[in-house]
């Protein structure tokens, strides 16, 4: 099915283990993103990302690591995870601008429990 | 991108129409104003948006005042479903790469 896709849905880790949250999206749209939300903060932007090989940092990119080798695809690694990690965790597509913005559509989350 | 301001909570009767306010005064020319809402447990969902004129679509109206210092959010008649968290962004076209900002929005309660 066409859309915006996250895996795992449900992950626990442990303190210390690297671990990758996946985004896959089937519209070829150019821009991707990374959120976290936490109680009391809302949603922040960790990291996005215009096109395959173009990513930029957002307001909370420490701790973690994005690629986009593929413009379908962008996942985000945990390199070290630490329990400020436990979060819920949404990826965003958006179609290239063309003269007129679009909204944003977001994938269903990743909850992420690092223990 | 502008900051918007928003009421924490509102409550609002099943049937009834549902105005949500969001003050943006220091929005710039350029800035688009777009309205997302979260359903609980789930990743939030496009609204509607819009520039300078007022905005109408199946979900929702969008009315922006003239100066564009605030705008309103309208859902004609709620339902339960629209029980959510409604965000207002004023995000900023570039033509290259584009962010969105959350704030912590509004907790519209529909209620029977």
């Amino acid at each position: 099915d066409a859309g915006i896709t996250q895996s795992p849905r449900y992950k626990i880790t442990e303190t210390g283990r690297q671990v990758t949250l996946m985004c896959h999206q089937t519209w070829s749209h150019s821009y991707m993103f990374w959120y976290r939300q936490d109680l009391g903060h809302g949603l922040r932007l960790i990291y996005y990302s215009a096109a395959a090989d173009i990513t930029d940092k957002g307001e909370v990119p420490d701790g973690y690591v994005v690629s986009r080798s593929k413009t379908e695809n962008f996942p985000l690694t945990l390199e070290s995870a630490t329990r400020s990690q436990t979060s819920v965790y949404f990826c965003a597509s958006s179609e290239s601008s063309t003269g007129r913005l679009y909204g944003y559509t977001f994938g269903s989350g990743t909850r992420l429990t690092v223990v | 991108d502008a900051k918007t301001t928003q009421p924490t909570s509102m409550d609002c009767a099943e049937g009834r129409a549902a105005n949500l306010p969001c003050n943006h005064s220091t929005i710039s020319g350029n800035e688009y104003v777009y309205w997302y809402r979260q359903i609980h447990s789930q990743g939030p969902q496009y609204i509607i948006h819009g520039l300078k004129n007022n905005e109408t679509n199946e979900m929702a109206s969008l009315i922006i005042t003239e100066d564009r210092k605030s705008s309103t959010l309208i859902l004609p008649h709620a339902t339960l479903r629209d029980t959510a968290v409604y965000y207002c962004i004023v995000r900023f076209y570039t033509g290259t790469a584009s962010k969105l900002t959350f704030g912590t929005g509004t907790r519209l309660q529909v209620t029977l």
